[in-house]
């Protein structure tokens, strides 16, 4: 399997669950990132992980808790989500994370629903 | 004011025709600038990068930056229906890694 892939691709679960979305990426690269995509707003750029360390986290809610154990592989942990947290989760992967000519790539994106 | 600004359409254009996507950044020292294609439902998709100031063609796609004004813009010659989606301006500054900012998105139909 090739690119950026991420799972589950939709995922539907009540205020109290714990669930975790995954991001796996198969281009060989050293950055890792997590979007949110709601409804006629830009992207939200929630963590990014370089070299498997976290280097930004855009003032997210501890309810989101990002973990990266290799280059390769992110997950988001989701715990006590409310309703406005329903939105698509996007993944994405760039070569080195270090600014100037970098290109991201997105992954397919978990569909969430917190009801 | 917003790091990336985007009208957000709709734009309707017909089969054929030159399609004109807009996009203006606040931060001069924006270095690298990117098209992604979003289908409803997708993820987005690259489309083009550009880094310099001028015009970078790929196939029916052109993209122009001008720096100076602090604009870059996206033509899409002979729009097919299968072009119409929603169209992300995004960009990177060297000075703060990771960052890449995003637009809203310009929401296209090409009319058959």
């Amino acid at each position: 399997e090739t690119g950026v892939t991420q799972t589950p691709r939709h995922l539907v679960m009540g205020m109290t669950n714990k669930k975790s979305l995954k991001c796996e990426q198969h281009l060989g690269h050293n950055a890792m990132y997590w979007y949110k995509q709601s409804a006629k707003k830009p992207l939200e750029l929630m963590f990014v992980y370089n070299f498997k360390e976290q280097t930004e986290n855009n003032s997210v809610p501890s309810r989101f808790s990002p973990e990266c154990p290799n280059s390769s592989h992110l997950f988001l942990h989701l715990h006590t989500l409310q309703p406005e947290d329903s939105a698509l989760y996007l993944c994405a992967s760039s070569r080195t994370g270090g600014g100037g000519q970098e290109t991201q790539y997105f992954g397919p994106g978990t569909r969430l629903l917190v009801l | 004011q917003k790091e990336v600004e985007q009208n957000s359409g709709p734009l309707s254009v017909p089969e054929g025709a030159i399609a004109s996507l807009n996009c203006t950044y606040s931060d001069r020292v924006s270095q690298s600038f990117f098209w992604y294609r979003q289908y409803s439902g997708k993820s987005p998709e690259l489309i083009m990068s550009i880094y310099s100031n001028g015009d970078k063609e790929d196939g029916r796609f052109t993209a122009q930056l001008n720096k100076a004004s602090q604009y870059v813009s996206l033509l899409i010659r002979d729009s097919q229906p299968s072009d119409s989606a929603t169209y992300l301006c995004a960009v990177n500054r060297l000075n703060t890694g990771n960052q890449f900012y995003f637009g809203t998105g310009t929401s296209l139909t090409v009319i058959p």
